[in-house]
Formats: C-alpha cells, sequence, structure tokens
C-alpha cells in the first residue's frame, strides 16, 4: 500500500500570501496519479488538481501542482479567504488507492 | 449540474450491517455509464476509499476484508454500499462520488456532501 504523508498537518497564512502543501509518498509515483482536493466543513470534497498539475474545470490558476518520484506540492498563490480549508492529496497508480491525512489551511 | 446525495440510518448497532444509498441526479447520461466510488472519513482521520465500480468491475478496498459491497441500479439512480459485521472503527463519515472517466484516472470529481454514521450501541 502507498502511504501518503502531508505536511505540514496546520499551515497557518493570511489572505494574499502564497500556500506551499507537501504531499510525500512512500514509492515513487507515475505524475499522471497524483490528485489534489479541498474540503471545507460540512462541505463535499472538491476536485482541484488532477495528474499532479492538471486543473479540474473552474478551479483558478493562482492553484497549482506539481511534483514528481515521491514528492509533490499543492501551491495556492494569493491566498484568498475562500482559500481557507483542509487539502487532501490522493494516490491512484495502485489499489489500495489511498489519500494523506490532510493539510488544514487557517487564517492567521 | 451532477449531485450527489447520501443516505444512511445514522446509527448502526456493532455486529450489524450498515446500509447506505446514493441519489444521483443532473447525470447527462446512464449513471451506468459512469463510474462511482465510496470514500468514509473516520473522526479526525483522513479519507480512506472503500469502493469504485468502474469498467472493469467492481474494487474494494482489502482493509475492509470482504465485508463491503456496492451496487448500481441505474433505473432508480441510485448506487448503494453495504458494510457487514460493523464495529466501532466503521464509524465515519462516508461520501460517494463520480470517478473520473474512463482514460483519466482513478480519482473523483463529484462528491456528495457525506453522511454520518455512528456504530454504537
Amino acid at each position: 500500500e502507498i502511504v501518503l504523508t502531508q505536511s505540514p498537518g496546520t499551515l497557518s497564512l493570511s489572505p494574499g500570501e502564497t500556500a506551499t502543501l507537501s504531499c510525500r509518498a512512500s514509492q515513487s509515483l507515475s505524475p499522471v496519479y497524483l490528485a489534489w482536493y479541498q474540503q471545507k466543513p460540512g462541505q463535499a470534497p472538491r476536485l482541484l488538481i488532477y495528474a499532479t498539475s492538471s486543473r479540474a474545470t473552474g478551479i483558478p490558476d493562482r492553484f497549482s501542482g506539481s511534483g514528481s518520484g515521491t514528492d509533490f506540492t499543492l501551491t495556492i498563490t494569493r491566498l484568498d479567504p475562500e482559500d481557507f480549508a483542509v487539502y487532501h492529496c490522493q494516490q491512484y497508480e495502485s489499489t489500495p488507492y489511498t489519500f494523506g491525512q490532510g493539510t488544514k489551511l487557517d487564517v492567521k | 449540474q451532477l449531485q450527489l446525495q447520501e443516505s444512511g440510518p445514522g446509527l448502526v448497532k456493532p455486529s450489524e450491517t450498515l446500509s447506505l444509498t446514493c441519489t444521483v441526479s443532473g447525470a447527462s447520461n446512464n449513471i451506468d455509464e459512469s463510474y462511482w466510488g465510496y470514500i468514509r472519513q473516520a473522526p479526525g482521520q483522513g479519507l480512506e476509499w472503500i469502493a469504485t465500480r468502474s469498467y472493469d468491475g467492481i474494487r474494494y478496498n482489502p482493509s475492509l476484508k470482504s465485508r463491503a459491497f456496492m451496487s448500481v441500479d441505474a433505473v432508480k439512480n441510485q448506487l448503494f454500499l453495504s458494510l457487514t459485521s460493523v464495529t466501532a472503527a466503521d464509524t465515519a463519515m462516508y461520501y460517494c462520488a463520480r470517478r473520473a472517466p474512463f482514460g483519466s484516472g482513478h480519482y473523483f470529481d463529484y462528491w456528495g456532501r457525506g453522511t454520518l454514521v455512528t456504530v454504537s450501541s
């Protein structure tokens, strides 16, 4: 099973700043098999990024993904108040498909 | 706009079977032509993939040790998940979601808001 470790657990930033979230895999992944989701309290998770760097429909270009091998990054520039949420990464290279434990992005 | 709405019993006793329904609306085609999955999130934990029905059948997370069963009723536009012999460890928010189309990869592009299930006597 591929284990995904997200860091930091909590990231405290101010609106307008840039957030950098990390997702590390326990073994090397093909870049086409890594996704990111945003989850707000009481809401359905929302797909942000798939295949490491492809933005889902309607996702602003302030959100970008990058990475290869075992290290992947979600970057959010010019943080908007709407961006403060929990972010999850997911690998879908092999079953069982697994998620990281999440990074909470909160207001400083 | 595709929407998914989960429903469930809320409270289940240990050793019993948990049964969940997901109602799909706004689909542009027959739900049999799309792929669907279930994911759960225990309190304070990360997301855990449970099962997906894809083009090649239904795949399950081995961690559930054959307790999970998923099906689709295309006439009613509903998905179903049952989980047998539940324990407190099965207490979680349960989500249904649409898997990305064939050739895209096994990620989920539409999710429901989830239904909370508590296992307790």
